[in-house]
């Protein structure tokens, strides 16, 4: 298995702008979550789904943005309007859930908003 | 909510044993895990430990839990250049609850 997929690698958009963040989880996965890093806040949870649906949303900083999952093999987050503060690398992960639950992620896609 | 500590920094001779340590606030935790992230990369699984453990080795790292005080910690034996990374402790709730809580992160440096 290539192991999660995440496109695109690096954007660079200007503010105002929407950015559209794309995953292809690992297949036979049923849970995907989708995490923002940056070096004030670290490592922090946005969302995640179980099967496709939405379990918990409240790490989603505010309307701007969302999340979808459309089937078991792509997700996406979108940001809309883009901010500088926005700025930041975003990870997915896929995991089977269980007893362990390891989180396989994703390369990340490095988020830079001017 | 749950909440993780780390330390951010930690640097080490090359051949010397590095500790991290990691605190958490989540009584219910049933598993704690350690992630490695190498530059540019995402995180990848390192080692784990079941709540009911309080020790666990495998091959240079030996992790170490104590429930009581919920104090996690990663030994790194001879440490070496390719060790370099920042690492995360990660508890997980109750069963049923998949979302992991992840501390900040400690940058671990090698010093030649």
């Amino acid at each position: 298995d290539a192991g999660v997929i995440q496109s695109p690698r690096h954007e660079v958009t200007e503010m105002g702008q929407e950015v559209t963040l794309r995953c292809k989880p690992i297949s036979g996965h049923d849970y995907l979550f989708w995490y923002r890093q940056t070096m004030m806040r670290g490592l922090e949870l946005l969302i995640y789904f179980n099967n496709n649906v939405p379990i918990d949303d409240s790490g989603m900083p505010e309307d701007r943005f969302s999340a979808k999952m459309p089937n078991a093999s792509f997700s996406t987050l979108k940001i809309q309007p883009s901010e500088p503060r926005d700025s930041a690398v975003y990870f997915c992960a896929s995991s089977l859930g269980g007893s362990l639950n390891e989180q396989f992620f994703g390369p990340g896609t490095r988020l830079t908003v001017l | 909510g749950e909440d993780v500590e780390q330390s951010l920094f930690l640097s080490v001779r090359e051949g010397d044993s590095s500790v991290i340590n990691c605190t958490y606030t989540d009584s219910s935790s049933t598993y704690l895990y350690w992630y490695k992230q190498e530059p540019g990369a995402g995180l990848q699984l390192l080692t784990y430990i079941f709540s009911n453990m309080d020790m666990k080795q495998d091959q240079r790292l030996t992790v170490l839990l104590n429930k009581k005080d919920k104090h996690l910690s990663l030994r790194i034996a001879d440490t070496q250049t390719g060790d370099s990374a920042i690492y995360f402790c990660a508890e997980r709730g109750n069963f049923g609850n998949e979302k992991l809580t992840f501390g900040t992160g400690t940058r671990l440096t090698i010093i030649p």
